[in-house]
């Protein structure tokens, strides 16, 4: 399994800007979460799905982040607009009713805002 | 809601000698506590985990131990080596079993050959 994919990896963006992120979970995990970290914060939970559906959202910070989960293999994060405060590495982790508690991260996109 | 607290924030060690990080919790209802290791540049991986009806789990050169009563538990590692070098979290995971944990502010451990 190639694990949970996140895609960009790195994105450079202007204030104001949309920006996108995207995640793949393991194939066969029902929930999923988005995590934020900054060393200001640490590791914040965003926000979470299970079986695509939003569970938990108390962590998005504010109206300009949104969520969305439209199937099980893929979720995004957006944005908009985007504010300097934002940059941060945003972290996808998935986790599987038959694999016990793990959850598994994947390798982060990392947003810089200009 | 459950409030994590980590310590300390930054330890290094010499090769060879143990390393100790604490973590304190608010709710004493919370059943499951994982640490998680990351390394520059990668997503937390996790290392190892206790349920609240377990003391202490071993694996290896890690474990972990856990006081209910007084709501806190520690990772040990024993042995270190210059890979274990990286920042460790603990979490901790509510009630109710929906499976969000709370993580604690994370410890940079580094280990000096």
């Amino acid at each position: 399994d190639a694990g949970v994919i996140q895609s960009p990896r790195h994105e450079v963006t202007e204030m104001g800007q949309e920006v996108t992120l995207r995640c793949k979970p393991i194939s066969g995990h029902n929930s999923l979460f988005w995590y934020r970290q900054t060393m200001m914060r640490g590791l914040e939970l965003l926000i979470y799905f299970n079986n695509n559906v939003p569970i938990d959202d108390s962590g998005m910070p504010e109206d300009r982040f949104s969520a969305k989960m439209p199937n099980a293999s893929f979720s995004t994060l957006k944005i908009q607009p985007s504010e300097p405060r934002d940059s941060a590495v945003y972290f996808c982790a998935s986790r599987g009713d038959r694999g016990g508690n793990e959850q598994f991260f994947g390798p982060g996109t990392r947003l810089t805002v200009l | 809601g459950e409030n994590v607290e980590q310590h300390p924030s930054t330890l290094s060690v010499q090769e060879g000698d143990s390393a100790v990080i604490k973590c304190t919790y608010s709710d004493s209802a919370s059943n499951y506590f994982p640490w998680y290791k990351q390394e520059l540049g990668k997503g937390p991986q996790l290392i190892i985990d206790i349920r609240s009806n377990v003391g202490e789990k071993k694996d290896q050169r890690i474990a972990v131990t856990l006081n209910k009563t007084a709501k806190h538990f520690s990772l040990h590692i024993t042995e270190t080596q210059p890979e274990d070098s990286a920042v460790y979290f603990c979490a901790v995971r509510t009630t109710g079993n929906t499976g969000k944990l709370i993580f604690g502010q994370g410890t940079t451990l580094q280990v000096k050959p």
